[in-house]
């Protein structure tokens, strides 16, 4: 059940885009369109903010979207605030045996 | 409001025991799967242990299988972990987090397991 690879850390300035990246294999990512992404704020709970590789929850701001191009998935976040700053994860299905991998994790910061 | 609400964190040694609880209001508990979630100090989230609707099904991260029982009773809205034979990797906050459309929609605020001696 090995964790799903993403960036260690991104960075952007206010107003700008960015994109952190999600790469599994053949059986997580690849083969279903079963991804979640999550945002935690330091010392909070993590929140949903992208589900089924592209859909956005009630509440969400439309600057997320979510994509996905063979075994990897991707976040991006556009018109960078400052309030984006936070640790985003994402986690994909991955099959009967193994159900659920997170990603490790990936450090925003807005200069 | 929909609300998670855990207890039964705690300190223990290893090798011991410890039951989680989980508490649910605001919506209809019966009606989803549940799962546990846990965040090792500084670390990332990794997923536990899941249970369908009706407790028919159980699903387990293979580091905790044997050790750990997910068990739910949708007569108390309440969602339960039963952890045995603790070790120090173990140690993390649990997330007893709502499954639907195979994402993590709705959690608590989580309760802290340290296992030292």
């Amino acid at each position: 059940q090995s964790a799903l690879t993403q960036p260690a850390s991104v960075s952007g300035s206010p107003g700008q885009s960015i994109t952190i990246s999600c790469t599994g294999t053949s059986s997580d990512v690849g083969s279903y369109n079963l991804v979640s992404w999550y945002q935690q704020h330091p010392g909070k709970v993590p929140k949903l903010m992208i589900y089924e590789v592209t859909k956005r929850p009630s509440g969400v701001s439309n600057r997320f979207s979510g994509s996905k191009s063979g075994n990897t998935a991707s976040l991006t976040i556009s018109g960078l605030q400052a309030e984006d700053e936070a640790d985003y994860y994402c986690c994909s299905y991955a099959g009967y045996s193994t159900f659920r991998v997170f990603g490790g994790g990936t450090k925003l910061t807005v200069l | 409001e929909v609300q998670l609400v855990e207890s039964g964190g705690g300190l223990v040694q290893p090798g011991g025991s410890l039951r989680l609880s989980c508490v649910a209001s605001g919506f209809t508990f019966s009606n989803y799967w549940m799962s546990w979630v846990r965040q090792a100090p500084g670390k990332g989230l990794e997923w536990v242990a899941n249970i369908k609707q009706d407790g028919s099904e159980k699903n387990y991260v293979d580091s905790v299988k044997g050790r750990f029982t997910i068990s739910r009773d949708n007569a108390k809205s309440s969602l339960y972990l039963q952890m045995t034979s603790l070790r120090a990797e173990d140690m993390a906050a649990y997330y007893c987090v709502r499954d639907q459309a195979f994402a993590f929609d709705i959690w608590g605020h989580g309760t802290m397991v340290t296992v030292s001696s």
